[in-house]
């Protein structure tokens, strides 16, 4: 299977900050990288795929680039609705494994 | 617009069973593929289990193989997860997911969850 990993595992920010989330895969996944954000007691929201392409209602703010086995979330500058865990997910390796990163917490500074 | 709503779960005893249910709404059931994604308490999400959106083929993670078995009636638009012996290590809240079945298989649709609690 395919290993993904996030870092940092979490991070403090302050509203306005700009932030950059960090995943890495343990093989190419090309450019099929999706990202997710994930506030407490709530459902997983889709916010990025195909490692650059914003999921409809998704903030500007909100990017994601990359290839291969490297890919980043950048927030331009956070709000205090960004507050949230954050998950990258390959579909490279898919139907047999899908995988997701062990996410990063986002908190206020 | 898209709603997801999973049931079934609850406490149940370490070899038990449970079947989750999903019920789905506000878009085309039968042309999509359909996840089972859990989360354990305070950890992160973990892929369980994908239909194809004729249920023809399924998908597990090694770690269900042979206990849980994903299914779906296109007729209800319902999708279901038989979970057999049933280990502490599969508590966690179970989210059904709408995805694609093609390049990036991302999930663009998400249920709220239920929870299933494993423990004597």
């Amino acid at each position: 299977d395919i290993q993904m990993a996030q870092s940092p595992s979490s991070l403090s920010a302050s509203v306005g900050d700009r932030v950059t989330i960090t995943c890495r895969a343990s093989q190419s996944v090309r450019n099929y990288l999706n990202w997710y954000q994930q506030k407490p007691g709530k459902a997983p929201k889709l916010l990025i795929y195909s490692v650059s392409s914003l999921e409809s209602g998704v903030p500007s703010r909100f990017s994601g680039s990359g290839s291969g086995t490297e890919f980043t979330l950048t927030i331009s500058s956070l709000q205090p609705e960004d507050f949230a865990t954050y998950y990258c997910q390959q579909g490279y390796n898919t139907p047999r494994g899908i995988t997701f990163g062990q996410g990063t917490r986002l908190e206020i500074k | 617009q898209v709603q997801l709503v999973e049931s079934g779960g609850g406490v149940v005893q370490p070899g038990g069973s449970l079947r989750l249910s999903c019920v789905a709404s506000g878009f085309t059931f039968s042309t999509y593929g359909m996840h089972w994604v859990r989360q354990a308490p305070g950890k992160g999400l973990e892929w369980v289990s994908l239909v194809w959106y004729d249920g023809g083929n399924k998908y597990y993670v090694d770690s269900v193989k042979g206990r849980f078995a994903i299914s779906r009636d296109n007729s209800r638009n319902t999708l279901y997860l038989q979970m057999n012996s049933l280990r502490v290590e599969d508590t966690a809240v179970y989210y059904c997911a709408r995805g694609l079945l093609y390049g990036d298989y991302r999930m663009d649709s998400w249920g709220q969850g239920t929870l299933v609690t494993v423990s004597s």
